[in-house]
């Protein structure tokens, strides 16, 4: 079946840095991509879209200047955390359509900010 | 819009007993519905997805769900837990032409006695 690599699995960073996120559709092109966060005890929920060579549409309540997200290729989607904090904190997943209904996911990456 | 419900944030079984994991939905269109499994430190993996064809959908690792249109129900079942089966479930849905947009429930951690 199609594969979805995210990287990194888990990265701890200080408070104010920023921290990049990679998610990649292996065998098959993505024109859309999907970024979810989940807060400990929660569920997933959708942070934004990302678009093949056009920008990201974010779900409100997403602060777009904080959470860049570039989708430079058909493979590949970038999350970027800006000036991160310790709320921003979160396991972050990433989803692309394959071929009718069905959405593959990443594994996901546990930020940790300190 | 559409919503998932999951009742129970964690259920409890004997090894070998029968599971249920329970949701419910709502929709203002037909869905599409899924479960999806996530280990721990792990994404998520398909368990299996209705999509309009047989209201009883079997999946991975002996799970089955139903899709009950009268009760908007979309339940999650196993005749006999293995200890292997422990995680965190998730019930999802999308909408027809969203474009793999899913929508998830807030997931239930299954914990199986030995």
């Amino acid at each position: 079946g199609a594969v979805v690599s995210q990287h990194p699995s888990r990265v701890i960073c200080k408070s104010g840095t920023s921290v990049k996120i990679e998610c990649r559709s292996l065998d098959f092109q993505a024109t859309t991509m999907f970024w979810y966060r989940q807060f400990p005890k929660q569920s997933l929920m959708l942070m934004a879209t990302s678009n093949e060579g056009s920008k990201a549409t974010y779900e409100q309540g997403v602060e777009k200047d904080k959470f860049l997200i570039n989708h430079a290729s058909l493979t590949l989607s970038t999350l970027t955390v800006t000036s991160a904090h310790p709320e921003d904190s979160s396991f972050y997943i990433c989803s692309a359509p394959g071929r009718g209904t069905e959405a593959f996911f990443g594994q996901g990456t546990r930020l940790t900010v300190v | 819009a559409q919503s998932v419900t999951q009742l129970g944030s964690h259920v409890s079984v004997s090894e070998g007993a029968l599971v249920l994991l329970r949701c419910n939905y709502s929709s203002s269109v037909p869905p599409y519905l899924f479960w999806y499994v996530q280990y721990p430190n792990q994404g998520l993996q398909l368990l299996l997805k209705y999509t309009s064809a047989a209201t009883l959908v079997k999946g991975i690792n002996g799970f089955e769900a139903e899709f009950k249109k009268s009760e908007t129900s979309f339940h999650l079942t196993k005749p006999s837990a293995h200890m292997s089966d422990a995680a965190e479930y998730f019930c999802a849905v999308t909408s027809r032409g969203g474009y793999q947009k899913v929508t998830f429930g807030t997931g239930t951690k299954l914990q199986v006695i030995p």
